[in-house]
């Protein structure tokens, strides 16, 4: 049972355009939502976060959206550049008696295009 | 920075042997886990632990053993490899959330992985 899902496996998109990426998610008791990018051959990195009281977040370039009546949240890159170009997992935090466990989703590769 | 560091980056087993696959970080985080990557499954929990002692079952934990003797190490025991661990494997860490360190965010630092093969 996946409980956050990422339901676009890629996603390409013109330099200096939006992409947005999606996720997912099921569990309702999920707190905080974070977004990760991995290059071939290296671990993720962490991206952008978003704890579940507010509905935006923004740093630079990265802006995540979180709904929670939808139980959905998006990633927004503005503008696109090639050196996005990545696979980008969205994790979603459950936290029970002050420990917590991350699920992260499938991955949406992202392709920018010079 | 050292930050989190795995090894060995890439193992082949035979079937039934057993490994241990190696993560040290130095960051004095408390929270540790291992990730398994495969195709089209994204990142899936195995193991995790919140300190020195204390661990537990991730997402997919059969097949793995874990232990936490330190802070600093988090080692993945694989007892009796099979076709199906073939995969790539990530340890993360990070601060535990606590309310003492008003800490909200916990993003993870992950190593840059081990890529195991068993046949």
């Amino acid at each position: 049972d996946q409980q956050v899902k990422q339901n676009s496996p890629s996603l390409s998109v013109q330099e200096g355009r939006i992409s947005i990426l999606n996720c997912d998610y099921t569990n309702s008791m999920f707190d905080y939502f974070l977004w990760y990018k991995k290059y071939p051959a290296e671990g993720p990195t962490f991206l952008i976060s978003i704890s579940s009281i507010k509905d935006k977040n923004e740093d630079g370039r990265f802006t995540v959206f979180l709904n929670k009546s939808a139980k959905h949240l998006s990633l927004h890159i503005v503008p696109s550049q090639p050196g996005d170009s990545a696979v980008y997992f969205c994790a979603a935090r459950a936290t029970t008696s002050g420990t917590y466990k991350y699920i992260f989703g499938t991955g949406t590769r992202l392709k920018v295009l010079a | 920075n050292a930050g989190v560091t795995q090894t060995p980056k890439f193992q082949v087993l035979k079937t039934g042997q057993s490994m241990t696959l190696q993560c040290a970080q130095d960051m004095n985080h408390e929270y540790m886990s291992w990730y398994r990557q495969d195709p089209g499954m994204g990142l899936r929990l195995i193991h995790y632990s919140v300190g020195a002692g204390i661990t537990d079952q991730g997402e997919v934990p059969n097949g793995y053993n874990v232990s936490r003797s330190t802070t600093e190490d988090f080692p993945l025991r694989l007892l009796s490899a099979a076709p199906s661990q073939t995969s790539v494997y990530f340890c993360a860490s990070s601060y535990l959330l606590s309310a003492h360190r008003g800490r909200l965010g916990t993003e993870a630092f992950f190593g840059q992985g081990t890529r195991l093969t068993v046949v």
